[in-house]
């Protein structure tokens, strides 16, 4: 079993729709929660990250952790055609050393049709 | 507007070749990161510096893989010899870390590398 678990998709919805994205991870130490944004053919891009459980707003973007259930999700209200990519989230984790990596999931595609 | 830089974009090559990849970091960032992404395996770390030195390479075949740090503007990734499974995309990130805590990756665009 995977550390961080994330349904690839596809994801297809109309333009204007409600996205929920969601990850789920079954380590306790992970600490800061991160989605990025990969458009095809380009590098993962930071699009939002929280420490603790709630909610945090950003324009159309609102990501939410739970930590009790080890559930994190991203909501994209009034979606756009340009929100078309994959979405990855990812966690950090401390290693050997007292440093910290990111551990990322497989990401969602997500396509937003006109 | 700074930009991790990768070279080359694309490269294709067939099996037993050696494979060099390259990556200038941001100026200014004090860690590099090497990342392989597949359809089965997504995004997965294969190595990391801070200030040059390698922190960090466990998700690295180490029988053909290697990554070096020439200097602060350069990042290597070589693989001698290649195999077709070595097929992915391979992004370097730069960041700026602190302590025990390390910043924003900032994502380059990627090497896609197919092995014949």
């Amino acid at each position: 079993q995977k550390e961080v678990e994330q349904d690839p998709g596809p994801l297809s919805v109309p333009e204007g729709a409600i996205v929920s994205l969601n990850c789920t991870y079954s380590n306790s130490a992970f600490q800061y929660f991160m989605w990025y944004r990969q458009y095809s053919r380009k590098g993962p891009e930071l699009l939002m990250y929280t420490y603790s459980s709630g909610n945090k707003e950003d324009g159309r973007f609102t990501a939410q952790v739970d930590k009790s259930s080890k559930y994190i999700s991203l909501f994209i209200r009034d979606s756009q055609p340009s929100d078309s990519a994959t979405y990855l989230c990812a966690m950090r984790v401390m290693f050997s050393g007292g440093y910290n990596k990111l551990i990322f999931g497989a990401g969602t595609r997500l396509a937003v049709h006109p | 507007d700074a930009r991790v830089t990768q070279t080359p974009r694309h490269k294709v090559t067939e099996m037993g070749q050696e494979v060099t990849m390259r990556c200038q970091p941001i100026l200014g960032h004090n860690t590099v990161f090497w990342y392989r992404q597949t359809m089965m395996q997504g995004l997965e770390l294969l190595a990391y510096f801070r200030n040059r030195a390698p922190l960090d390479d466990s998700g690295m075949p180490k029988d053909r893989f290697s990554a070096e740090m020439p200097d602060a503007t350069l990042a290597t990734l070589k693989i001698q010899p290649s195999e077709p499974r070595d097929s992915a995309v391979y992004f370097c990130a730069s960041g700026l870390a602190s302590g025990t805590q390390t910043d924003t990756q900032y994502f380059g665009p990627g090497t896609r590398l197919t092995v014949l």
